[in-house]
């Protein structure tokens, strides 16, 4: 059973351009989030989709971030004109829906520099 | 508002001590305590967790203590060694979200 996985796992953009974050949930998870990482911080929470649902997008920055799960394919975070601030490690976690299924399990993380 | 709070923020630790690393949280609705430890480059990994009908939870060589009354709760890694060395997120589950403290960078002394 293949764990989350994200793709890539560097991207460089220049400010400006456009960057697109992919992750496969675990087999069976129907529960995507996306965490963004800063060098020497903590995991912030960004947002929290189900399948075809943005069920809490709380921590998203209002402008040019975006996110979907299509019913088919990958979970996709969606950065429009990067600027360098944008430089961080973006994590991707999967859960499973159900009974006491809270565990969450992260991918390898995206690793996006703007230059 | 820091809904998770984790203390230290660096800890370092002599091989064979016992590292302990502190969270309290503020909303009473949190039904899960998650710990995840994350080495260099890598994503997070769940470590341990507890619910809070529990007050203790033991696996192997890592600890959880668990205070409701007092909204807190401690990871303790008994016999620390140097591959523990690694940074140690808690986490406070509500629906579905996630709530991360800003972690620990633990490094223990060979």
């Amino acid at each position: 059973n293949a764990g989350v996985m994200q793709n890539p796992r560097h991207l460089v953009r220049r400010r400006g351009q456009e960057a697109r974050l992919r992750c496969s949930p675990m087999k069976g998870h129907s529960h995507v989030y996306w965490y963004r990482q800063l060098p020497e911080e903590g995991l912030k929470f960004m947002v929290y989709l189900q399948k075809e649902n943005i069920i809490d997008e709380s921590g998203m920055p209002k402008e040019r971030f975006s996110a979907e799960f299509p019913k088919e394919g990958p979970s996709i975070l969606r950065i429009q004109q990067v600027v360098r601030g944008d430089s961080a490690a973006y994590f991707c976690a999967s859960s499973q829906q159900g009974e006491g299924a809270t565990e969450a399990f992260f991918g390898q993380g995206t690793r996006l520099t703007v230059v | 508002q820091q809904q998770v709070k984790q203390s230290p923020q660096s800890l370092i630790v002599q091989k064979g001590g016992i590292s302990i690393i502190n969270c309290a949280y503020e909303n009473t609705a949190f039904d899960y305590f998650p710990w995840y430890q994350q080495f260099p480059g890598k994503g997070p990994a769940l470590l341990i967790a507890i619910r809070p009908d529990v007050s203790e939870k033991k696996e192997g060589r890592f600890t959880i203590s668990f205070n409701k009354s007092a909204k807190q709760f401690s990871l303790h890694i008994m016999d620390s060694q140097p591959g523990d060395s690694a940074t140690y997120f808690c986490a406070a589950n509500r629906d579905d979200k996630i709530i991360f403290g800003k972690g620990t960078r633990l490094h223990i002394l060979p």
